[in-house]
C-alpha cells in the first residue's frame, strides 16, 4: 500500500535562506509523486510532478524536487526563500487506482 | 491552462440539510474525484468516478454521501442530511492517466451549523 511521510509539520526559514521539505513515501509500484501548495483558504496548486522521466524535476516559483528510489525520498527545495512562499505544502503519492494519498503537510513560514 | 470548477466557493448550511457540490472537470480528462479536508488536517479521498460509475470510495464515503455526472460537463457531490462533522473544504480533481494530467479545484468551504 502506498503512504506518504512528511517530515516536520512547521518549517520556519529566513527570507533568502534555502527552503528543504522533507517527503517520504512507500510504494510497492513506481510512484507517481507530487507536490502541492495551499495558501491560506485556497485551493491546491500543484508545484510539481514526478511520473517517471527525469529524476529531478523542476516545478513553479523556483521550486524542484529530486526522485530518490534508494532513498524513498522526493524532497522539495528552493535555493532562496521569498515572503510569498509562506504557505502549506503537501506531498502526496498516486495510487494504482488513481487517487492520491497526501501528507499531513509541512506549514513553511518565512520571516524577514 | 485548463481549470477544474467548483461552485459554490463558500456554502453554509442547517445540519440535516442536503447540499450539492458541483464541479466542472477538464474535458479530456477521465477520471473525476473528491476529496474532503476538515480544517487544519490533511486532504482525504473520498470517492473516485470513471465510466460513469464510482470506480473507488474510502470508507468516510458512506450511504450519506453520493456522486453523479448528471451531463456531459459536470459532476456533483451530495451529502444528505448533513452533521456538523461534515464541514470542512471539499475539493474535486480530475486526471488524465495518459498525460499525467491531475487538477484539482479550489474548492467549496462548507460550513454545517
Amino acid at each position: 500500500a502506498q503512504s506518504v511521510t512528511q517530515l516536520g509539520s512547521h518549517v520556519s526559514v529566513s527570507e533568502g535562506a534555502l527552503v528543504l521539505l522533507r517527503c517520504n513515501y512507500s510504494s510497492s509500484v513506481p510512484p507517481y509523486l507530487f507536490w502541492y501548495v495551499q495558501y491560506p483558504n485556497q485551493g491546491l496548486q500543484l508545484l510539481l510532478k514526478y511520473t517517471s522521466a527525469a529524476t529531478l524535476v523542476k516545478g513553479i516559483n523556483g521550486f524542484e524536487a529530486e526522485f530518490k528510489k534508494s532513498e524513498t525520498s522526493f524532497h522539495l527545495t528552493k535555493p532562496s526563500a521569498h515572503m510569498s512562499d509562506a504557505a502549506e505544502y503537501f506531498c502526496a503519492v498516486r495510487r494504482s487506482q488513481g487517487n492520491l494519498i497526501f501528507g499531513k503537510g509541512t506549514k513553511l513560514s518565512v520571516k524577514p | 491552462e485548463p481549470e477544474v470548477t467548483q461552485t459554490p466557493s463558500h456554502q453554509v448550511t442547517q445540519m440535516g440539510q442536503e447540499v450539492i457540490l458541483r464541479c466542472v472537470p477538464i474535458s479530456n480528462h477521465l477520471y473525476f474525484y473528491w476529496y474532503r479536508q476538515i480544517l487544519g488536517q490533511k486532504v482525504e479521498f473520498l470517492v473516485s468516478f470513471y465510466n460513469n460509475e464510482i470506480s473507488e470510495k474510502s470508507e468516510i464515503f458512506d450511504d450519506q454521501f453520493s456522486v453523479e455526472r448528471p451531463d456531459g460537463s459536470n459532476f456533483t457531490l451530495k451529502i444528505r442530511s448533513t452533521k456538523l462533522e461534515d464541514s470542512a473544504m471539499y475539493f474535486c480533481a480530475s486526471s488524465n492517466p495518459i498525460t499525467g494530467g491531475y487538477t484539482f479545484g479550489s474548492g467549496t468551504r462548507l460550513t454545517v451549523v
